[in-house]
Parts: C-alpha cells; structure tokens; sequence
C-alpha cells in the first residue's frame, strides 16, 4: 500500500538548535517529493521538489535531501518565525496530479 | 503577482442547510483541486479539474459534495445537507501541467464549522 509517514509527530527545539525532519515513503515509483510548510489557519505554502536519491535543495536555514526511502528536511540555527507544520508530499509514477500525503511535523522553536 | 485566493474564508452554518465555496487559481494555472484537511492531518483530496473537466472524484466523497469549474477559470463547491462530520479546513490549490514537478500552490482554505 502507498503511504508516506512523517516523524516525529511534534518537534521542539530551543533557538539555534538544529535538526532533521523525515518522510519516510513506500510507493512503487517515485515521481516527485515535495515539502510544504504550513501555519496555523494558513493552507499549505510550497517550498521544495526533490526528483530522485541524491537530489538536495535549499531555502535559507531549510536544506532537503532525498534518498530512495526517505527525505530529510533538516533545519539550520532555526529561529522562532521558522515554527509551523511541515508536510510531505509524494506523487508516484503513474499519476498525473494526486498526491500522498504525510500528517505533518509540528515544528516548535523557543526563544 | 496574485496568489490562490479563497472565499470566504470562515464559515459557521446549521446542520442541514447547503454551503458554497469559491476558489480563484493563478490565472495561468489550468489545473485546480479541491482538499479538505482536519486538525492534525494531512490534506485528504476531494476532486481535481484540468480546465473546465473534472477528471477525478475521491470515491471518499459523497454525493452531497459537488464542484464546478465554469470556463476553465474559478471553481465552486457546494456542500449540501451539511453535517457535523463536514467541519473541516476546505482548500483549493492550482497548478500548471508541465514536464516539471507540477508543485500545487495553496489558497488560504474556508473553515466551515457546522453547528
């Protein structure tokens, strides 16, 4: 069965602490993964496509890797406006529009 | 530059009356979805328009839901018959086709809340 899960569920760290996200995926083909951060009340804002093991991008403190089970969102120093959910996403080879999706990492970073 | 807009953007109703959304996309996206998203969950898809067809329906979705997209541009979905259960963060998102990832961009979403 296709699933993707996030971990861990909720995440706290203290300003300047860093640490690493996962999206851990089980489909038979990977077509793309994508990242999302979203605030509360907000919908969901794009941040990065990782196509296949190997691949990196980044955005400010935000880094993400992908391998061919897992992708990683690892965050840098992260200061407190850094703190949402984030989300993963995964289309699968074979789908032209519908995504998997993960139930989200709280990220909560203290002052 | 004008991102997914979504209107409105609360919406408290009484169990059994009917409800609408709109959603305005990108304007050079030609592709639409609907979510709907509880607390603690990640987006559940709900129906996907390429231009004005609708391509797909979540078999998940009953028949009291249906959306529209009238001339390719903005799209509507009415719930009907509203229930309790129906309480939900509604999102709209937009894309364009293209050998590319095809990455959504959300709109703010619509809290209903039924009463």
């Amino acid at each position: 069965e296709d699933q993707v899960t996030q971990s861990p569920e909720a995440l706290r760290l203290q300003e300047g602490e860093s640490s690493s996200l996962n999206c851990s995926y089980t489909v038979s083909g990977l077509r793309g993964l994508f990242w999302y951060r979203q605030d509360p009340g907000k919908g969901p804002e794009f941040l990065f496509t990782l196509y296949s093991a190997g691949e990196e991008k980044e955005k400010e403190r935000l880094k993400a890797t992908l391998t061919k089970k897992e992708s990683f969102l690892h965050i840098t120093a992260p200061k407190p406006e850094d703190s949402a959910t984030y989300l993963c996403a995964v289309k699968k080879v074979g789908s032209n529009y519908q995504l998997i999706w993960g139930a989200g990492t709280k990220l909560i970073i203290k002052p | 530059d004008t991102g997914v807009s979504q209107d409105p953007r609360h919406k408290i109703t009484k169990r059994g009356q009917n409800v609408t959304f709109r959603c305005d996309p990108i304007s050079e996206h030609n592709r639409l979805y609907w979510y709907r998203q509880t607390l603690g969950q990640g987006p559940e898809f709900l129906t996907y328009f390429q231009n004005e067809a609708q391509l797909e329906k979540s078999r998940l979705l009953s028949d009291r839901f249906s959306a529209e997209r009238p001339k390719g541009s903005f799209s509507t979905l009415e719930i009907q018959r509203t229930e309790q259960g129906d309480s939900a963060m509604y999102l709209c998102a937009s894309s364009v086709s293209s050998g590319g990832g095809d990455e959504q961009y959300f709109g703010p979403g619509t809290r209903l809340t039924v009463t």
